[in-house]
């Protein structure tokens, strides 16, 4: 099984920061990884898919990037919707999730 | 609007059965393969189990495969997940989702909002 490791557990961000999360692989993915944002009581929303392809709809202050077994999502500019859990997820060998990174306010 | 909603959901025995459900509606469903995802309430998401477009390759997680059984119903624009020999640790809120494209393993693009399972004597 591929393991998902994510870091930083929790980033505190002022609006208006940028914002790096990292997931790093157990192994190769190639270009098959997603990123998700949660908030509490919604169901995930896709970001991010194929490392760096934003889905419909996501705004362009939102990117992805890396390769191998270690990956970006930056958040150029943090605003207030942008708070909550972020899942990264590779779909190369069977499908696995991160643990997440909850990003909150300063 | 696209929307995805889940049913089925609820209280069951340690061993007992359920069959989840999954209808799509104002979205394209037969093109697409689908997925399920749990999440213990607080907790992170874990993959259950995936479906093609139609219906001739599954996949599962190693924690349910053997228990679990994922289907499709393309005219009815539904996906299923019959569970059995549940056990406590299945209790979670079930996502279903479309993926971004036709085959298994890939990113799901449109998520339902989930059906709570609960597995407890």
């Amino acid at each position: 099984e591929t393991v998902m490791t994510q870091s930083p557990a929790t980033l505190s961000v002022s609006p208006g920061e940028r914002a790096t999360l990292s997931c790093m692989t157990s192994q190769s993915v190639g270009g098959h990884l997603a990123w998700y944002q949660q908030k509490p009581g919604q169901a995930p929303r896709l970001l991010i898919y194929g490392v760096s392809t934003r889905a419909p709809g996501i705004p362009a202050r939102f990117s992805g990037g890396g390769s191998g077994t270690e990956f970006t999502l930056t958040i150029s500019s943090l605003q207030s919707e942008d708070f909550g859990v972020y899942y990264c997820q590779q779909y190369n060998s069977s499908v696995t999730f991160g643990q997440g990174t909850k990003v909150d306010f300063k | 609007e696209e929307v995805l909603v889940e049913s089925g959901g609820g209280v069951v025995r340690p061993g007992g059965s359920l069959r989840l459900s999954c209808v799509a509606s104002r979205l394209t469903f037969h093109d697409y393969a689908m997925t399920w995802v749990r999440q213990v309430p607080g907790k992170g998401l874990e993959w259950v189990s995936d479906i093609n477009w139609n219906g001739s390759r599954t996949a599962y997680s190693d924690s349910v495969k053997g228990r679990f059984t994922i289907s499709r119903e393309n005219a009815k624009n539904s996906l299923f997940l019959q569970m059995s020999g549940l056990r406590a640790e299945d209790t979670a809120l079930y996502f279903c989702a479309r993926h971004i494209s036709w085959n298994i393993y890939d990113a799901f693009e449109i998520w339902g909002r989930g059906t709570m399972v609960t597995v407890s004597s």
